[in-house]
């Protein structure tokens, strides 16, 4: 079935230790998008890719990066992780212009800083 | 700007009883799409249903049902005969006509008690 994949489902990391998570599609969206959700908020969008082309939030801090290398593939960085970054981050995916419209969801990646 | 208010933070029913979420939302886009999600324990976004802003025709899904009033800005969402397994967040969210912003409620937490 195609689907959105995060790996891994839960990340454990110290405090300022780099963390990368990755999310990778088999529906072949030219979108994808990273969101931050921390408990009992709505997801906050960080940023977004369409196709090749980098779209940052104002307010997503300079900690936070992301790689797109293939349609396929998205990763998300965060360079020094602090404990305010303990999160669910949800990978999404769409392809606007179709009659779908709607953003498909990855299964998360709760990640916790020690 | 875009903005969708979901005024209840949390809703706690007894099994069987019929509960309905409320979802009002902002938008300056004539043509736009609301979507409801449910977010169980495991965190992973669930998708419901999408209705396009020139579609208000109303959807019954088994027990659940959806009133969209575009004259009050208002996406409600019924659960009929409410079980234990339908305790979760709900978010309601507005994605623009561009279709690369969506926006979130706040979400309701619904708890339902056997």
């Amino acid at each position: 079935d195609a689907m959105v994949i995060q790996n891994p489902r839960y990340q454990v990391t110290q405090f300022g230790k780099p963390v990368t998570l990755s999310c990778s599609q088999t529906l072949n969206h030219n979108v994808m998008y990273w969101y931050q959700q921390k408990s009992s908020q709505a997801p906050k969008l960080l940023f977004h890719y369409y196709d090749k082309d980098f779209n940052n939030e104002a307010d997503t801090p300079d900690n936070f990066q992301s790689r797109r290398p293939n349609t396929s593939f998205c990763f998300l960085d965060i360079r020094s992780p602090g404990l305010g970054d303990a999160a669910m981050y949800l990978c999404a995916t769409s392809r606007p212009g179709t009659d779908s419209y709607e953003q498909y969801f990855g299964p998360g990646t709760r990640l916790t800083v020690t | 700007a875009q903005k969708v208010t979901q005024a209840q933070t949390e809703i706690s029913v007894v099994e069987k009883e019929d509960v309905t979420l409320d979802c009002v939302y902002e938008t300056r886009d004539t043509t736009y799409y609301l979507f409801w999600y449910k977010q169980p324990p495991s965190g992973e976004l669930v998708f419901l249903i999408r209705r396009n802003s020139f579609d208000e025709q109303n959807e019954i899904s088994g027990r659940y049902s959806w009133n969209f009033q575009k004259s009050t800005s208002s996406f409600n969402f019924t659960i009929t005969a409410s079980q234990v397994v339908d305790s979760a967040v709900y978010f309601c969210a507005l994605l623009n006509n561009a279709g690369n912003m969506l926006t979130f409620g706040g979400g309701t937490r619904l708890m339902v008690k056997p």
